[in-house]
């Protein structure tokens, strides 16, 4: 069966860095993308950005462009996210999910709650 | 930026009543819009993909309709788990793609 794990909850100082993990089961890692989506307490989805997991192609929301990278790794199946310079209102609950132009979010990580604090 | 609004911003019905969700976009985006529920402390789930594709092993008491800038969402008879907020989204221009912020549908 699909899943997709995610790593455990973060926190860290405004400044910081931090790079969350999906690691993926159950299908061809490289025949779909992975999208990453963010929630902030008590608030809607917003969409991240996307990376093909075939050709390692990103596409990144303009209000992230020049914070935040993706990158896969397709020995291991696992899709990465990092975010720099983090703010307090980047405390969020950071998913991903399998991302496929005729189909769009089917399978979801778990959630990764990171949390910026000084 | 496609923005999506979606109305009500909360639902209040009973158990085995018809619910009415809609999303309204900016622009058309043909029909490149989902809908997913989340229910709290878990991650979204999809429902509907490219306005009425159901996804798979989701009941059949859920339907989606529209085109273009205006969607419905249609649960015919509510059931107890239905509960839950309803987010839509658009992929008119995937990757990117935006969701509305929410409709919260809750019981009466």
């Amino acid at each position: 069966q699909v899943q997709l794990v995610q790593s455990g909850a973060e926190v860290k100082k405004p400044g910081a860095s931090v790079k969350v993990s999906c690691k993926a089961s159950g299908y061809t890692f490289t025949n779909y993308g992975i999208s990453w989506v963010r929630q902030a307490p008590g608030q809607g989805l917003e969409w991240m950005g996307w990376i093909s997991a075939y050709n390692g192609n990103t596409n990144y929301a303009q209000k992230l462009q020049g914070r935040v990278t993706m990158t896969t790794d397709t020995s291991t199946s696992t899709a990465f996210m990092e975010l720099r310079s983090l703010r307090s209102d980047d405390t969020a609950v950071y998913y991903c999910a399998r991302d496929l132009q005729l189909v769009p979010f089917d399978y979801w990580g778990q959630g990764t709650l990171v949390t910026v604090s000084s | 930026e496609i923005v999506l609004t979606q109305s009500p911003a909360t639902l209040s019905l009973s158990p085995g009543e018809r619910a009415t969700l809609s999303c309204r976009a900016s622009q058309s985006v043909s029909s490149y819009l989902a809908w997913y529920q989340q229910k709290p402390g878990q991650a979204p789930r999809l429902l509907i993909y490219d306005a009425s594709n159901r996804a798979t092993g989701i009941p059949a008491r859920f339907s989606g309709s529209g085109s273009g800038t205006d969607f419905t969402l249609t649960i015919s008879s509510l059931e107890p788990e239905d509960f839950a907020v309803y987010y839509c989204q658009q992929r008119s221009n995937w990757p990117p793609s935006s969701f509305g912020q929410g409709t919260k549908l809750e019981i009466k």
